[in-house]
């Protein structure tokens, strides 16, 4: 099953700051997502990430705000852009390692925005 | 994608087994019933998934109903550790391009 590497695991962060957080997969995937959490809440999509083109947004959710890189097939950031405290949330990363096979997550970002 | 139905919490005593409820009324033909867990501090950790058939693997065994408007994730021996908020999530099978949209899940409280 592939690995999954989120950095930071934490931070606290002033509002009007931004902040990247980066997703590391021990293996080439096609595909990468990232998810909010909203603290007693469940997860939320925000974006999908496909190497080499723009990423697909959800509802709700604009680049200004979260953009995102895709680098190559083992990586990816999303900033979190003028941060308030209503973007204090777990960010968790998720690939999909191809056909027929789980999608794994990391363990998310915890953020807290004062 | 169909939507997803799971009691907000349950609770199950250690040893026992742990029955987790799931409706999906809506579920197309060609689409999956996957199960999710999320323990405290981590990312959901993929348990299970199923078409039709029932399915058992290390972690649990997954029962749907002959009409697959439902199914039910059953753990067969809980421990402490099951502790954890479990996800039910209808979706064509594991692609490259799959989403998961998850719902609200059902909080399982495994009790001494």
């Amino acid at each position: 099953s592939a690995v999954i590497s989120q950095k930071p695991s934490r931070d606290i962060c002033q509002r009007g700051t931004s902040l990247t957080i980066q997703c590391q997969v021990d293996s080439q995937v096609t595909m990468m997502f990232w998810y909010r959490q909203q603290p007693g809440q469940s997860l939320t999509l925000i974006a999908t990430a496909n190497q080499g083109s723009e990423a697909t947004y959800e509802s709700g959710f604009v680049i200004d705000k979260f953009p995102i890189s895709r680098p190559n097939l083992t990586f990816s950031t999303l900033t979190v852009s003028n941060m308030s405290p209503e973007d204090s949330s777990i960010y968790l990363c998720s690939v999909s390692p191809g056909q027929g096979k789980p999608q794994h997550f990391g363990d998310g970002t915890r953020l807290s925005i004062l | 994608d169909a939507k997803t139905t799971q009691p907000t919490s349950m609770d199950c005593a250690e040893g026992r087994a742990a029955n987790l409820p799931c409706n999906h009324s809506t579920i197309s033909g060609n689409e999956y019933v996957y199960w999710y867990r999320q323990i405290h501090s981590q990312g959901p950790q993929y348990i299970i998934h199923g078409l039709k058939n029932n399915e058992t693997n290390e972690m649990a065994s997954l029962i749907i109903t002959e009409d697959r408007k439902s199914s039910t994730l059953i753990l067969p021996h809980a421990t402490l550790r099951d502790t954890a908020v479990y996800y039910c999530i209808v979706r064509v099978e594991f692609d490259n391009f799959n989403k998961f949209y998850f719902g609200s899940g059902t909080k399982l409280n495994v009790k001494p």
